[in-house]
């Protein structure tokens, strides 16, 4: 186990909905990075939080939304759902230092279901 | 464009041959490239950081090989076991590798029979 915690763990919106999907990060790790993986695809970066600040955006719209908590814990907020969305999404955490992030540690992921 | 490739059929091998798989990119220079296992609806598990000024990185039964001019990485599992049956990714930190972002792979998937 990598002692990063996602919540839930499985949820069933309608389009047009809002999601909020929380991540406690491994205890050390001063980064958290949002990811999503499609069905039979690899993990797609959302986006990266560091310090409580964005630090780098993939090409997700912004009804992407995120942040990063004092305590290092995140949440990814997403508004206006749309059936494309739905996807395992997967919260991971990392210790950042000099010469990259590094290895990040993945949580089991919330599974996304948009009717 | 920019592409990070891996075989998207399945690999299936007899349990204590030698698994080998393949990650292919284009357009990229990256800092780093990482290996991870992913299990049915588990999050991908971290197996293997290999730098671009390394050729080879061993642990355990894997080995992870680093081709920067072939801009490809090699990534074995000697003696394989069915326990290694699952998909694994790669995934590469473009640029210096400071914004945390990793492009990922689609996987392969590795079937080993008893």
């Amino acid at each position: 186990e990598t002692g990063v915690t996602q919540s839930p763990t499985h949820l069933i919106k309608t389009r047009g909905q809002q999601v909020t999907l929380r991540c406690s990060s491994q205890s050390g790790h001063n980064t958290v990075s949002w990811y999503q993986q499609a069905l039979g695809q690899g993990p797609q970066f959302i986006f990266q939080y560091y310090r409580e600040e964005e630090n780098g955006r993939g090409n997700f719209p912004p009804r992407f939304s995120g942040l990063q908590f004092p305590n290092y814990s995140s949440e990814l907020d997403v508004n206006a759902l749309e059936l494309d969305d739905s996807a395992l999404y997967l919260c991971a955490s990392s210790l950042r230092r000099q010469g990259g992030t590094g290895e990040l540690f993945f949580g089991e992921g919330s599974r996304l279901t948009v009717l | 464009s920019q592409k990070i490739e891996q075989n998207s059929e399945a690999l299936n091998i007899q349990e204590g041959k030698t698994a080998t798989l393949t990650c292919n990119y284009t357009n990229y220079s990256p800092a780093y490239l990482q290996w991870y296992r992913q299990d049915p609806g588990r999050g991908p598990v971290f197996l293997l950081l290999i730098r671009e000024n390394e050729k080879e990185k061993r642990k355990e039964r894997l080995k992870v090989t680093f081709d920067t001019t072939l801009k490809q990485s090699l990534f074995h599992i000697t003696a394989s076991q069915p326990a290694d049956s699952a998909t694994y990714l790669c995934a590469l930190a473009p640029g210096s590798g400071n914004t945390g972002k990793l492009i990922f792979g689609q996987g392969t998937t590795l079937q080993v029979k008893p």
